[in-house]
């Protein structure tokens, strides 16, 4: 069964950084690409990002180049997004997906960050 | 870049046809996916690639595409399909993933 299951919710200051995770299972992870979706309270999905678990390649929407970094470790199965310096305005649900074709199969369960002072 | 357009919501009586467009500039000659999503649930894949269903997915849920709209369609509303529905292509040009704005399907 593939799965994808992202780390817990975070509650952060503004500055502060981040890392959140979400681990494949059940698939091959290396031979498809993982991506970021945020979704801020009461607003609709925006893709953020792609990479490629098999090599690394890593592909960002203009709206988040520069504000994050997407990885992956294929020896762990595990994608991740981080932050530098967090905002408030970072506050969102952030899902993984994995992508078949030109779609997104499956999703994470989300991950909540709150950034507050 | 490439850009979605949804109406914010649809309402439909159950039983009745619920239809939800996407428009985008010859989305036509693009693959249009559509995600199902419940309040505080994960977006679900309802249909892929213009009109198929994935496994798990009700007959009554499909897709079509031409010219600049895409459209789902959901058969014999039931209660259960009031949810958040969006449109996603791939941006060849760009090779960017796009999401439409999103639809709020109300039951009445």
């Amino acid at each position: 069964e593939v799965q994808l299951v992202q780390s817990g919710a975070e509650v952060k200051k503004p500055g502060e950084s981040l890392k959140i995770s979400c681990k494949g299972s059940g698939y091959s992870f290396t031979s498809y690409w993982i991506g970021w979706v945020r979704q801020m309270p009461g607003k609709g999905l925006e893709w953020m990002g792609i990479i490629y678990p098999g090599d690394s390649d890593a592909r960002y929407s203009p709206s988040f180049e520069g504000q994050v970094t997407i990885s992956a470790d294929k020896s762990i199965s595990t994608a991740y997004l981080q932050w530098s310096s967090l905002k408030a305005s970072d506050t969102a649900m952030y899902y993984c997906v994995r992508q078949k074709g030109t779609y997104f199969d499956y999703w994470g369960q989300g991950t909540l960050v709150t950034v507050s002072s | 870049s490439y850009v979605l357009t949804q109406p914010p919501s649809v309402s439909v009586a159950p039983g009745q046809t619920a239809r939800i467009t996407c428009g985008g500039n010859n989305i036509g000659s693009k693959s249009v996916h559509w995600y199902q999503q419940k309040p505080g649930q994960a977006p679900v894949l309802v249909v892929y690639d213009n009109s198929d269903r994935p496994s798990g997915i009700p007959e009554r849920f499909s897709g079509s595409n031409s010219g600049n709209t895409a459209t789902l369609t959901i058969s014999r509303v039931e209660a259960g399909d009031e949810a958040d529905y969006y449109c996603q292509v791939w941006d060849s040009s760009s090779d960017h993933r796009v999401f439409g704005g999103g639809t709020k399907l109300t039951v009445l």
